[in-house]
């Protein structure tokens, strides 16, 4: 089956710097990696996802990149603000199946 | 559109006790599921299904029961609640295949077993 591994657990920087959240995934054929985004107290929510027939998505200060070949994934948040303090989920479908498996998560707080 | 229900937002049970969380969506998603949120453990899939009448086990299924009799709906039963239980549940809906689309998570379920 997929196991997902997520890192670090907890990340702080100052506002304005950059952040990096990596995943990586046990099965080759894994196909869809999304990132979600859970503030305190909220539900979780997709904030960039990536499919594995690219290398790179980005979306205005968030980006994810994906390496086959190494088998992880990474969320790249530029110029932080303190709004982008929470939980940070990474995932990854477990193969001939129909389950998503969720990293462990990431607590990011970003401080003014 | 409402999205993805749950009710109750807040429970708490006495270990042996037995309860349902219900969850409900208008979107007209195929796939739902529930999981489980402990701290450091992340989000743990307990049961998923991809249609009405379909269900299977996810990654922790041991204590819970879950059917789909119509597409709307998606309740989660705990036969009789452990201290173990005690977490925040959360119920997603999807297109199918749902390992491969956006996950539409309800706001929670805060479950407390004493």
């Amino acid at each position: 089956g997929e196991n997902v591994e997520q890192h670090p657990s907890t990340l702080s920087v100052q506002e304005g710097d950059s952040a990096v959240i990596k995943c990586t995934y046990s099965d080759s054929a894994s196909n869809y990696f999304p990132w979600y985004k859970q503030e305190l107290g909220k539900r979780p929510q997709l904030i960039i996802d990536i499919r594995s027939n690219v290398g790179e998505k980005k979306d205005q200060r968030i980006a994810v990149t994906l390496n086959k070949t190494a088998k992880h994934f990474s969320l790249h948040i530029t110029e932080t603000q303190p709004e982008d303090s929470a939980v940070y989920f990474c995932a990854a479908p477990a193969p001939n199946t129909d389950k998503l498996i969720f990293g462990t998560g990431t607590r990011l707080q970003v401080f003014p | 559109n409402a999205g993805v229900t749950q009710t109750p937002k807040f429970q708490v049970l006495k270990t042996g006790q037995s309860m349902t969380l219900q969850c409900a969506q208008d979107m007209n998603h195929e796939y739902m599921s529930w999981y489980r949120q402990d701290p450091g453990m992340g989000l743990r899939l307990i049961h998923y299904s991809v249609g009405a009448g379909i269900t299977d086990q996810g990654e922790v299924p041991n204590g819970y029961n879950v059917s789909r009799s119509t597409t709307e709906d998606f309740p989660l039963r705990l036969l009789s609640a452990a201290p173990s239980q005690t977490s925040v549940y959360f119920c997603a809906s999807s297109y199918v295949p749902g390992s491969s689309y956006e996950q539409y998570f309800g706001p929670g379920t805060r479950l407390t077993v004493t």
